[in-house]
């Protein structure tokens, strides 16, 4: 079945630690998309890509990092910059990279990480 | 700068009672869409609706209806006769043309609880 597949569903982090989220999608979507989810703050943009080798910041991007070799794979690293990162994290894509809007966003499943 | 208002931060209900969900929006394009995106407790986001600006009519869906309404800037959701699998945090989002990335904007999310 065609998804997008973010891994691992929960992650810890010692303090000093980088970690790095994994998300993978098989829809061919050139646009992919990092959220951060705080209770009570909705979605927040972390960094997006409309395609390989290109990315931008979103609105909090302080203390993250990312990369897109591939067009299947967009991982998010948590740095240890991040004096906060203990959120829900969510990898979206879209089908095209300056979509006219009507075609919707698809979601991962969501990474939940904590620090120890 | 663009805005989604989900005043409601938490519903409940008892099942079989209608309920509508409020979002609110800004901006100062006039081309954009509106989504609804649906979050179960199992954390994955699930497109609900999308609407765009040119088109006020309302749409239903079985149970589900929406109500766009430009005057107010107003696309509200309610759910008809709700069922505890309903039970699920809704969010508003908001799509702008100009600027190019396919960002979407979200409110807050609304908590909906159906109790038997």
């Amino acid at each position: 079945d065609g998804g997008i597949t973010q891994s691992p569903k929960y992650l810890f982090r010692k303090e000093g630690q980088n970690v790095t989220l994994s998300c993978e999608q098989n829809l061919n979507h050139d646009a992919m998309y990092w959220y951060r989810q705080d209770p009570g703050q909705g979605l927040r943009l972390i960094y997006y890509s409309q395609i390989v080798n290109d990315f931008q910041k979103g609105d909090i991007a302080e203390g993250y990092s990312v990369s897109r070799e591939k067009k299947e794979s967009f991982p998010l690293t948590v740095t240890s910059a991040q004096k906060n990162p203990t959120a829900f994290y969510l990898c979206a894509s879209s089908p095209t990279r300056t979509g006219l809007g009507n075609q919707p966003q698809h979601f991962g499943d969501g990474t939940r990480l904590s620090i120890l | 700068a663009q805005k989604v208002t989900q005043a409601q931060t938490e519903i409940s209900v008892v099942e079989k009672e209608d309920v509508t969900l409020d979002c609110v929006y800004e901006t100062r394009d006039t081309t954009y869409y509106l989504f609804w995106y649906k979050q179960p407790p199992s954390g994955e986001l699930v497109f609900l609706i999308r609407r765009n600006s040119f088109d006020e009519q309302n749409e239903i869906s079985g149970r589900y209806s929406w109500n766009f309404q430009k005057s107010t800037s107003s696309f509200n959701f309610t759910i008809t006769a709700s069922q505890v699998v309903d039970s699920a945090v809704y969010f508003c989002a908001l799509y702008i043309l100009t600027g190019g990335g396919n960002k979407l904007t979200f409110g807050t999310g609304t908590q909906l609880k159906v109790e038997l």
